[in-house]
């Protein structure tokens, strides 16, 4: 089955850049959405197709995928950015969706 | 604005049958745009995708699960449902369902969530 492997943490310095990875076999190949997850709250969808924002998310939320690697990036992180983030794939081979295991933002 | 939202009990005894609903409302479940879909999160883990249902009935189920799934739609009522059988500690979760759309399969909108206790 298909894997999808995230940093279990990552930490930021306030008003800095953060990038969070999402490793999978020819991950390039597929379309990857990110969700993020405040305590308590249902996730957020936040980057999907690799790089769309939906409406309503900040311009700072971008997104990237080539090769073996996906990565969201968020600019100028600020506090009410911590959270868990995950990556998440539709697998053809399987017909299921796949989530990374989540990765936890502190922002410092 | 579409919204998402579980329902059923809250505490399940160990080897009986899981059974929530999913009402949506401020849009039709009937729409070829989307699947409806079912995920749950263990305490203090990560996101679990259990399955999905399109409007026509077509399933496509988690292979660790498949064999205590099933899911279901009333066209009728606007609602799908999730039903996990034989259920033991392990499947303790906040349960949530969710609209995954049809090509892409993001999962754009969620319900709230709802805690479902596995205990005697």
């Amino acid at each position: 089955s298909y894997e999808l492997t995230q940093p279990l943490s990552v930490s930021v310095a306030l008003g800095q850049t953060a990038r969070i990875t999402c490793g999978g076999n020819k991950i390039g190949s597929k379309n990857v959405h990110w969700y993020q997850q405040q305590p308590g709250q249902a996730p957020v969808l936040v980057i999907y197709r690799d790089s769309i924002r939906p409406s309503g998310i900040p311009e700072r939320f971008s997104g990237s995928n080539s090769g073996n690697t996906a990565t969201l990036t968020i600019s100028r992180a600020q506090a009410g950015d911590e959270a868990d983030y995950y990556c998440q794939v539709w697998d053809s081979s399987t017909a299921g969706v796949v989530f990374g295991g989540g990765t936890k933002l502190t922002v410092l | 604005q579409l919204q998402l939202q579980e329902s059923g009990p809250g505490l399940v005894k160990p080897s009986e049958t899981l059974s929530l609903t999913c009402t949506v409302s401020g849009g039709s479940i009937s729409s070829s745009s989307y699947y409806w879909g079912w995920i749950r999160q263990p305490p203090g883990k990560g996101l679990e995708w259990i399955g999905n249902i399109y409007y026509s009935g077509s399933t496509y189920y988690n292979s660790s699960l498949k064999s205590r799934v099933t899911i279901s739609v009333d066209t009728s009522k606007n609602q799908f449902s999730l039903k996990l059988s034989s259920v033991t500690a392990a499947d303790t979760a906040v349960y949530y369902c969710a609209r995954p759309t049809y090509g892409d399969y993001r999962l754009d909108n969620w319900g709230q969530g709802t805690l479902v206790t596995v205990s005697s």
